[in-house]
């Protein structure tokens, strides 16, 4: 009964470099959600996902951010060129459709450090 | 555009006295809300969640919370804290289908 799995736990990247981490939601889950936690901000909301498609990326920055959830295997997320600016602790979660009265399962995040 | 404002960024209190933990939201025609944990190094667990019913809402831990659509708030309680509570609290509101989070608030327990 494994809940959401993020991978890897911890990643240190230098400035330039490419950060691609991944989250496999809840079995039966067809939702994932990311968000981003600076310290004292709180969680940010960046994307809803569903399979092979993108419902809500009004949080992503505009540029070196993307994600996506195929088909088949994880949603990743996937950061070019990262800066020291992007150090945080990213978390996603999954749920059923119609979050709104569903529980959104939360993976254990994983932390980017950018050296 | 649906927000939650938590106004205490830490809040200290000794072992066995009770807290509140602060929430405010913005209003809207219908609404669900939550209070997510989140303990040191971990990812957040939902404490309890608020849909519809009683405006009384029991979670885990013996925390409870009071939806009050008059002052748009969804206060956290627990009577008497242990030090296994030291955590951090997210008020968070359900809004098309993404959950809007609070700051947070951070309980510490003082022995």
């Amino acid at each position: 009964n494994a809940g959401v799995m993020q991978n890897p736990r911890h990643l240190v990247r230098r400035r330039g470099q490419e950060a691609r981490l991944r989250c496999s939601p809840v079995k039966g889950h067809s939702h994932v959600y990311w968000y981003r936690q600076l310290p004292e901000e709180g969680l940010k909301f960046m994307v809803y996902l569903q399979k092979e498609n993108i419902i809500d990326e009004s949080g992503m920055p505009k540029e070196r951010f993307s994600a996506e959830f195929p088909k088949e295997g994880p949603s990743i997320l996937r950061i070019q060129q990262v800066v020291r600016g992007d150090s945080a602790a990213y978390f996603c979660a999954s749920s059923p459709p119609r979050i709104g009265n569903a529980e959104a399962f939360f993976g254990q995040g994983t932390r980017l450090t950018v050296v | 555009a649906q927000s939650v404002t938590q106004l205490d960024s830490q809040v200290p209190v000794f072992e066995e006295a009770p807290v509140e933990l602060r929430c405010n939201y913005s209003s809207s025609v219908s609404v669900y809300l939550f209070w997510y944990v989140q303990y040191p190094n971990q990812g957040l667990q939902l404490l309890l969640k608020y849909l519809s019913g009683s405006t009384l809402v029991k979670g885990i831990n013996g925390f409870e919370a009071e939806f009050n659509k008059s002052q748009t708030s969804f206060h956290l309680r627990k009577p008497s804290v242990h030090i296994s509570d030291t955590a951090e609290y997210f008020c968070a509101v359900s809004e098309d289908d993404k959950i809007i989070f609070g700051k947070g608030t951070r309980l510490h327990i003082l022995p």
